[in-house]
């Protein structure tokens, strides 16, 4: 069963545009939720990261939505830059115990 | 601050060779390591993870191995490689918030 579900696959946004990708998880004791952006050959780094006690979470041009009660979490990036074309993963877990998502792969127009 | 490195970046090796992956880390004792791999187009999986020398928890039962010998050293291994060990192998650190920290990552391949 797969812990962690992520779309969509690709995603391609023009400069200046709103990038949204969201991720559902599955075990209701997962009590952090980070995202992770990777860029080729590069190991992930992190982004920004959630703990379901906040709705929301903003850093930058970045923000995290929290719904407990959906299950259900999204990476919204404002003002979406060449730059910031990556690709995306969620994670859900608690512990020693994290379940990623397949991946975004974001392409921003210039 | 904290550092973690891998080597090497890449590798490629025949299908039966044996195979040594090392990740350290520095600024930071008895950290948690964990062995990921991730296949082309596919997401993060956990393969081992380490609370501390000579404790190996492994999730996914195949043809790989991982040792810790040291406090923040973390080796993956394998006796014979096969096809299907191909992929980009990251190693990573549990902050003391509970985020895992990735490294640069080996890319594996197997001919």
């Amino acid at each position: 069963q797969q812990q962690v579900k992520q779309s969509p696959q690709s995603l391609i946004v023009q400069k200046g545009g709103i990038s949204i990708i969201n991720c559902a998880y599955e075990n209701t004791a997962f009590d952090y939720f980070p995202w992770y952006q990777q860029f080729p050959g590069k190991g992930p780094a992190l982004l920004i990261a959630i703990r379901p006690d906040v709705s929301e979470k903003k850093e930058g041009r970045f923000t995290i939505s929290f719904n407990k009660s959906a299950k259900q979490f999204s990476l919204h990036i404002m003002d979406s830059q060449p730059g910031d074309s990556a690709t995306y993963f969620c994670a859900a877990g608690t512990g020693n115990q994290f379940y990623f998502g397949t991946g975004t792969s974001l392409t921003v127009i210039p | 601050s904290q550092t973690i490195h891998q080597w090497p970046a890449t590798l490629v090796q025949p299908v039966g060779s044996p195979l040594s992956l090392e990740c350290t880390v520095e600024g930071t004792s008895n950290p948690n390591l964990y062995w990921y791999r991730q296949a082309a187009g596919r997401g993060l999986q956990l393969l081992f993870y380490s609370v501390g020398i000579g404790q190996i928890s492994s999730e996914v039962p195949q043809n790989l191995s991982a040792s810790r010998p040291q406090d923040r050293q973390f080796i993956l291994s394998s006796k014979k490689l096969l096809l299907s060990d191909s992929g980009f192998y990251l190693c990573a650190w549990r902050g003391p918030a509970g985020t895992q920290y990735f490294g640069p990552g080996t890319r594996l391949t197997v001919l």
